[in-house]
Parts: structure tokens; C-alpha cells; sequence
């Protein structure tokens, strides 16, 4: 079982949907966990940085930590074409190390 | 454009063979981070240099090994390629030395004939 588990998708939404990406994780000592964007053909862009449980919200972007269901989430609304991509999420305990969930694919379509 | 670079975008060499790739890091980062991504195993970190220091290492085979320079450009170099070897292979890097915050490069991806 990998550390950290994604669904790979893909999902597709319509246009102006809310979108939940979710990601669980069986390494309790994970304290920082992150939110990618990855284009076609690109290197991944980070979107969001949480620290502990709680909600973190950037623009369109919420993204959710549940450290006792070792769970997180990333929530988008009213979605658009242009965020149509493959999320990953990240995480890591106080080392240097990046753990990568396999990512999910989203498409959002007009 | 996140002001990492990496070279070349594409390579094609054959099992066997021994390949270097090279990433420049944003200008005033001194960390650099090597991934490799496949269909298969997804993102896997594969080792960090600070400031011309290994600073962590994560599965990196050892046929395959890096550096950093003094000018903080970093390579890497795979040897005794295998076609399971073939993947995206990325850059990143950050100011200081944890990659909570780390810029990727575009990428070079590897084929192994």
C-alpha cells in the first residue's frame, strides 16, 4: 500500500461546478501537505501550502487538512476549462522529503 | 515559466547507455531537487543538493547519481540505462533548504530504446 493514496480520475465536471480532489495518507507523522497543478507536458506549479488540520483558502482554491482521518482535501469553485489538469498532492513530516500522491486528472468541460 | 530550466527537453539513447542531465535552478535558490515521474510509480523524489551539498536522498538507484557546481547548476546522471528507466525526469528548486515551497523546472523526458 502506497503512502498516500489519490484517485487517479479522471473526473470531468461541467463548467462552474465545484470540484473535490482528496487524498489520503497512513503516515501520521506528515505535517505539511500540499496542493499541485500540473498542465499537460509541464512541471508541476504549487497551488496551495497547509500546516496542520484547518482550512486554508486562496481565491477560488480551499484546501482542507484532517489530521485525524489522515485526510485532505482541495476544493475549486465555480471551475473553468483552464483548470483542466492532473492535482497532485504533497506531503512530508519536518525532513526534506516530498511524498507525491499518483494525482488526479480533472476536466472541466464548457 | 517558473525560472527553472532544465536541458535537453528530450532525449532517446538505448539500454545501456549513460545520459547526463542538467537543471538550472531559479536565480538566489541554492536548493535543487531531482524527480522522476512514470506512469507507473507517479512523482518519487529522488535527491537534494544544498548549496553544493547533498542534503537528502530519497530512491535514487545507484546507477544514478548528481552533483551541484559552484554556480549551483545541477546534473544528473544516469548510467547503465534500463527501458524501465524511461520517465520525466524534473528539477526543482527553493531558497532555502526544506521544499516546502519549490519552483519545477519543464522537465527532459527520457526515452530508453
Amino acid at each position: 500500500q502506497k503512502e498516500v493514496e489519490q484517485d487517479p480520475g479522471p473526473l470531468s465536471v461541467p463548467e462552474g461546478a465545484i470540484v473535490s480532489l482528496n487524498c489520503t495518507y497512513s503516515n501520521s507523522a506528515f505535517q505539511y501537505f500540499m496542493w499541485y497543478r500540473q498542465y499537460s507536458r509541464k512541471g508541476p506549479e504549487l497551488l496551495m501550502y497547509t500546516y496542520s488540520s484547518g482550512n486554508k483558502e486562496d481565491g477560488r482554491f480551499t484546501a482542507q487538512v484532517d489530521k485525524s482521518s489522515k485526510y485532505i482535501s482541495l476544493f475549486i469553485r465555480d471551475s473553468q476549462p483552464s483548470d483542466s489538469a492532473t492535482y497532485l498532492c504533497a506531503m512530508k513530516d519536518a525532513g526534506n522529503m516530498l511524498t507525491f500522491g499518483g494525482g488526479t486528472r480533472l476536466m472541466v468541460k464548457p | 515559466d517558473s525560472g527553472v530550466t532544465q536541458t535537453p527537453k528530450h532525449l532517446i539513447t538505448a539500454t545501456g547507455q549513460r545520459v547526463t542531465l542538467r537543471c538550472s535552478p531559479r536565480s538566489g535558490d541554492l536548493s535543487v531537487y531531482w524527480y522522476q515521474q512514470s506512469l507507473d510509480q507517479g512523482l518519487q523524489f529522488l535527491i537534494q543538493y544544498y548549496n553544493g551539498e547533498e542534503r537528502a536522498k530519497g530512491n535514487i538507484l545507484e546507477r544514478f547519481s548528481a552533483q551541484q557546481f559552484p554556480d549551483l547548476h545541477s546534473e544528473l546522471n544516469l548510467s547503465s540505462l534500463e527501458l524501465g528507466d524511461s520517465a520525466l525526469y524534473f528539477c526543482a528548486s527553493s531558497v532555502a533548504s526544506l521544499p516546502d515551497t519549490q519552483y519545477f523546472g519543464p522537465g527532459t523526458r527520457l526515452t530508453v530504446l
